[in-house]
């Protein structure tokens, strides 16, 4: 089984509209969380980590439920340059394993 | 601007060749670096961590003999494919924790992108 699962979708949505993402782990040991953002044939960039209590940032808001073991990322009125790969992210071990999902593409279109 | 450099950023070589991929923090000490592969559409699979001054600790089902990796020194990790063959294709990232940083932010590398023929 895979450490992290995503949908990887691509979800095409228009300019200004609301859209969530979902991300699942495995290991209930898991301790902290990230989004992370990739664009085509980059590398991978944070964009946000994601507490407990769930936190928000400017359109972006990630929440975490650790009873079922996923962890979410929303994005309001998204912009032409959201468009990319979304990456769950999640570490083992205190900071030295790091594990990711397969990501979700993003395509906001005008 | 970048915090970790890779090089090169590609590269083709022939079968049974070696190839080196070099992994640089720029403006920090790493003790720790991470080595990735990611196929097209697919996630980031770690295949080791490169720990300074000792051996790198591998993945399951990561050869260590076919991925030789050396952290010498504070900021530069290596990875040397051996004998690389077309099945080795693919794109390799470093990526590097910076101390001081934001909880558990990776710094990546631009990433390697490798053709066997």
């Amino acid at each position: 089984r895979k450490e992290v699962e995503q949908d990887p979708g691509p979800f095409n949505v228009p300019e200004g509209a609301t859209v969530a993402f979902n991300c699942t782990y495995s290991n209930s040991a898991s301790q902290s969380f990230f989004w992370y953002r990739q664009d085509c044939r980059k590398e991978p960039k944070l964009l946000m980590s994601v507490y407990s209590s769930g936190n928000e940032d400017g359109r972006f808001t990630a929440q975490l439920n650790r009873a079922s073991q996923y962890i979410s990322l929303l994005i309001r009125d998204s912009k032409l340059s959201d468009s990319a790969t979304y990456l769950c992210v999640v570490n083992l071990y205190n900071f030295n394993k790091f594990y990711f999902g397969s990501g979700t593409k993003l395509n906001v279109k005008p | 601007g970048a915090v970790v450099s890779q090089h090169p950023s590609r590269v083709i070589c022939k079968s049974g060749t070696s190839v080196k991929i070099e992994c640089r923090s720029l403006d920090f000490q790493a003790t720790t670096m991470f080595w990735y592969r990611q196929f097209p559409k697919k996630s980031l699979m770690l295949m080791a961590t490169s720990n300074e001054g000792s051996k790198a600790t591998y993945e399951q089902g990561v050869e260590k003999d076919k991925f030789l990796i050396n952290h010498a020194s504070l900021t530069l990790s290596t990875l040397t494919v051996t004998s690389a063959h077309p099945e080795d294709s693919s794109f390799y990232i470093c990526s590097a924790r910076r101390q001081g940083g934001l909880a558990g932010e990776l710094f990546f590398g631009e990433g390697s992108r490798l053709t066997v023929l």
